[in-house]
């Protein structure tokens, strides 16, 4: 079975800051790796994924993420944040097998951003 | 352009009581979904499906049923509601499972009094 931990549950950064939302996940066999943002009163977007390749991942909305494997991380960054980023960000593991069809999402990160 | 619809938004339910959540959608995809969100918990896999008349227990599925007879439909049934069920409840679908990006609902927030 794969877990994921979100490292932070609230994360309060300044307009125009970078910021980094922290993924932990686990895992005993290979995974494939997302980031889904939730915006107030609607569904999840994805915003990227790692299947395989680059371990640097770029998305949308001027997100990235770097895949670690030797520290089993996926976090997320953006270099200048930007109002309309404030959402709940979740970080989400699947293992690689054939017939895997579950996406395991982890608790979630609030990012306010303050004018 | 609708992607997927859930029906009602919001619900209010007596214990006990059963009811019907509603999903549909247009986008012609095989793989649908069903999750609950707590606060602070994340997403539950409640069920899922493949593919019309093919249906498989999530993480979370005691106290509900789903039935897929058509691709556009997923509904998600509870029988006997308990308070436990209160959540916020999210259908999702996507063309080939999980590496597709998931296409979600805006979400049916059901309250169990």
């Amino acid at each position: 079975a794969q877990s994921v931990t979100q490292l932070d549950s609230q994360v309060p950064v300044f307009e125009e800051a970078p910021v980094e939302l922290r993924c932990n996940y686990s895992s005993s066999v290979s995974v494939y790796l997302f980031w889904y943002v939730q915006y107030p009163n609607q569904g999840l977007q994805l915003l990227l994924k790692y299947l395989s390749g680059s371990t640097l991942v770029k998305g949308i909305n001027g997100f990235e993420a770097e895949f670690n494997k030797s520290q089993t991380s996926f976090h997320l960054r953006k270099p200048s944040v930007h109002i309309s980023d404030t959402a709940e960000y979740f970080c989400a593991v699947s293992a690689t097998g054939a017939g895997s069809y579950q996406l395991t999402f982890g608790k979630g990160t609030k990012l306010s951003v303050i004018p | 352009n609708a992607g997927v619809t859930q029906t009602p938004k919001f619900r209010i339910l007596k214990i006990g009581q059963s009811m019907t959540l509603q999903c549909t959608q247009d986008m012609n995809h095989n793989y649908m979904y069903w999750y609950r969100q707590d606060p602070g918990m994340g997403l539950k896999l409640i069920y899922y499906s493949v593919g019309a008349g093919i249906t498989d227990k999530g993480e979370v599925p005691n106290g509900y049923n789903v039935s897929r007879s058509t691709t556009e439909d997923f509904p998600l049934r509870l029988e006997l509601a308990a308070p436990s069920q209160t959540s916020v409840y999210f259908c999702a679908s996507s063309s080939r499972d999980r590496l597709n990006p998931l296409h979600f609902g805006n979400g049916t927030r059901l309250t169990v009094t």
